[in-house]
């Protein structure tokens, strides 16, 4: 089955230390994005990237980073510099528009983020 | 600017009876609308979305969602109410004209809860 996975489920990191999300997707899209999840705030969008090698920042991007050396993966890293970095993090994927602007996301089952 | 708006964070309602889920949305052309759907840890499954065509919209679970280009709204509805449907969901909006490449815009979301 074609799918986008995501993993860790569960990540604890330390104070200081940098971590990396996972998320690989099997369904031929071109563009993917990471989202931030905190309670009472919805969806903020991290990164988003149209194609292989080129990304962009989303509306919350300070403190992490990203690469998209694969069609299929986008990693993500929460690094020491974000400051407030529990949350759940999503990972979505779609065919890009140009005639598919009809499609919309398909998601990840999330990755929740707790510091210790 | 695209924008969505869910006034509600939470809707309650009783089982069995009809529900609402309301969002409005702001594009500069024509818009191609979405609703998710998301379980406790989990991340967001599509239910239902309009991009031409008739103004109501079938979608999964006896969900249905009414465009309305005049209000710019976009409601989703289902006649009668279960228990399983509590959940959040989450109203999103795309303008395939727009420059930010297929870029999804999602509101706040709204909590349902359906009590027994």
């Amino acid at each position: 089955d074609g799918g986008i996975t995501q993993s860790p489920k569960y990540l604890f990191r330390k104070e200081g230390q940098n971590v990396t999300l996972s998320c690989e997707q099997n369904l031929n899209h071109d563009a993917m994005y990471w989202y931030r999840q905190d309670p009472g705030q919805g969806l903020r969008l991290i990164y988003y990237s149209q194609i292989v090698n080129d990304f962009q920042k989303g509306d919350i991007a300070e403190g992490y980073s990203v690469s998209r050396e694969k069609k299929e993966s986008f990693p993500l890293t929460v690094t020491s510099a974000q400051k407030n970095p529990t949350a759940f993090y999503l990972c979505a994927s779609s065919p890009t528009t140009g005639g598919r602007a009809n499609y919309g996301y398909t998601f990840g089952s999330g990755t929740r983020l707790t510091v210790v | 600017a695209q924008s969505v708006a869910q006034p509600e964070d939470q809707v309650n309602v009783a089982e069995g009876n009809p529900l609402t889920v309301k969002c409005t949305y702001s594009v500069s052309g024509n818009p191609y609308l979405f609703w998710y759907v998301q379980y406790p840890n989990r991340g967001l499954q599509f239910l239902l979305k309009y991009i031409t065509g008739d103004n109501l919209v079938k979608g999964s679970y006896g969900f249905e969602a009414e465009f309305n280009k005049s209000q710019t709204s976009f409601h989703l509805k289902k006649p009668s109410a279960l228990v399983s449907d509590s959940a959040l969901y989450f109203c999103a909006v795309r303008d395939p004209r727009g420059s930010t490449l297929g870029r999804l815009y999602f509101g706040r979301g709204t909590q349902l809860t359906v009590w027994p």
